[in-house]
Order: C-alpha cells, then structure tokens, then sequence
C-alpha cells in the first residue's frame, strides 16, 4: 500500500462544476496535509493546506480533512479552464525534518 | 526575492559522467529537499537538509549526494550517471516549525537526460 494514494484520473469536468480530488494516506501520525498544483513543464505549486479536521476555504477552493477516516480532499467549485493541472498531495509530520510525502497525482481537465 | 533557484534548467548527460545540480534560497529556510519526478509519477525524496552541516538520506538517494556548506545552498551530486536518473529534479525549501505546518516553496526543476 503506498503511503498517500489519489484517484489516478484523468479527471474531465465541465467549465463551471466542482472538481473533486481524493487522498487517502496511511501513517496516523501525520500532522498537516497540501495540495499543490503542478502545470505541465511547471514546478509544484502550494495552493491549500489542512492541519485540522473540518473544512478549509479559500476562495474556490475548498480542502476537507477526516483524520478518523485518513482522508483527504480538495473541492474546486466553478472549475476553469486554467484549473487544468495535475493535483499533488502531501503529507507531512511534524517530527523527521518535516519531510512530505507526495501522492502520484490527479490530472484534471476543464473542458470549455 | 527570488525564492528558490535551480540551475541548470536542461543538461543533458552521457553514461557515466558527473555533474552537480545548484540550488539556492534567499528566504532563510533552514529546512531544504531534493526530490526528483519521473513522468507520470509524484515526487520521490532523494535527500534532506535540517541546517547547514546537516543532511540525510530520503527515500531514493543511491547514485547523488549533497552537502549544505550554508543556510542558503544545497548542491545535488550525480555521480557516475545513469539513464535510471533520467528524471526532472525539484529542489524545495520550507520553514522549520513545530507541527510542520508550512509547504515548500519548489525551485523551477532541472530536466535531465542521461544518454
């Protein structure tokens, strides 16, 4: 079992509808959770990060964390075109030099 | 501020030569990483530095090595290259705090080609 795991996608969704992206992730001992967006060529990029149970918003974007459950999620409502990207995300302790562990990623499309 | 700079942004390498990946940050992080990327794939962490003077193995460090001589550079080695290192290489740097509460900021990546 890998360590965080994500829909392998592709993902298409429709311009204006919510993307939804999943992570699940194995160690319980793991504080905080990312999302970064990476654009093809490009370097990843922070767009979101949950430390507690609940809901997180920012603008669009919204990140959901159930810690009971070791999933993580990241909503994006009225999706745009320049949302295409691929979704990392990443888990992190707060001990071991606070070193993350990436999922494969989700590669979503938002189809005009 | 330039954040976190990578050089060179291609390099294209034959079988068995070496060569060494720049990486600097100006924003005072003292925590920093190497992680290289293979198409379709996440990140996988080559090494780690929790300070100058201070570094570790990650997770895929066989063939690299690293040193951290400041706060602000930590140079990736390859040595004796192979095409398994044919990947594309971030480097990234993050606050130190308790609870590891702050992402990376990630370097714009190396490309490299091992031929």
């Amino acid at each position: 079992q890998k360590e965080v795991e994500q829909n392998s996608g592709p993902l298409s969704v429709p311009e204006g509808a919510i993307a939804s992206l999943n992570c699940t992730y194995s160690d319980r001992g793991s504080q905080s959770f990312f999302w970064y967006r990476q654009y093809s060529g490009k370097s990843p990029e922070l767009i979101m990060f949950i430390y507690s149970n609940g809901d997180k918003e920012d603008g669009r974007f919204t990140a959901q964390l159930n810690k009971a459950s070791q999933y993580v999620s990241l909503l994006i409502r009225d999706s745009q075109p320049s949302d295409s990207a691929t979704y990392l995300c990443a888990v992190r302790s707060n001990t071991n030099a606070g070193k993350s562990t990436f999922g494969d990623g989700t590669t979503l499309t938002v189809k005009p | 501020n330039a954040g976190v700079t990578q050089t060179p942004k291609f390099r294209i390498l034959k079988i068995g030569q070496s060569m060494t990946l720049q990486c600097t940050q100006d924003m005072n992080h003292n925590y920093m990483y190497w992680y290289r990327q293979d198409p379709g794939m996440g990140l996988k962490l080559i090494y780690y530095s929790v300070g100058a003077g201070i570094t570790d193995k990650g997770e895929v460090p066989n063939g690299y090595n690293v040193s951290r001589s400041t706060t602000e550079d930590f140079p990736l080695r390859l040595e004796l290259a192979a095409p398994s290192q044919t990947s594309v290489y971030f480097c990234a740097s993050s606050y130190s705090n308790s609870g590891g509460r702050y992402g990376y900021t990630f370097g714009s990546g190396t490309r490299l080609t091992v031929v």
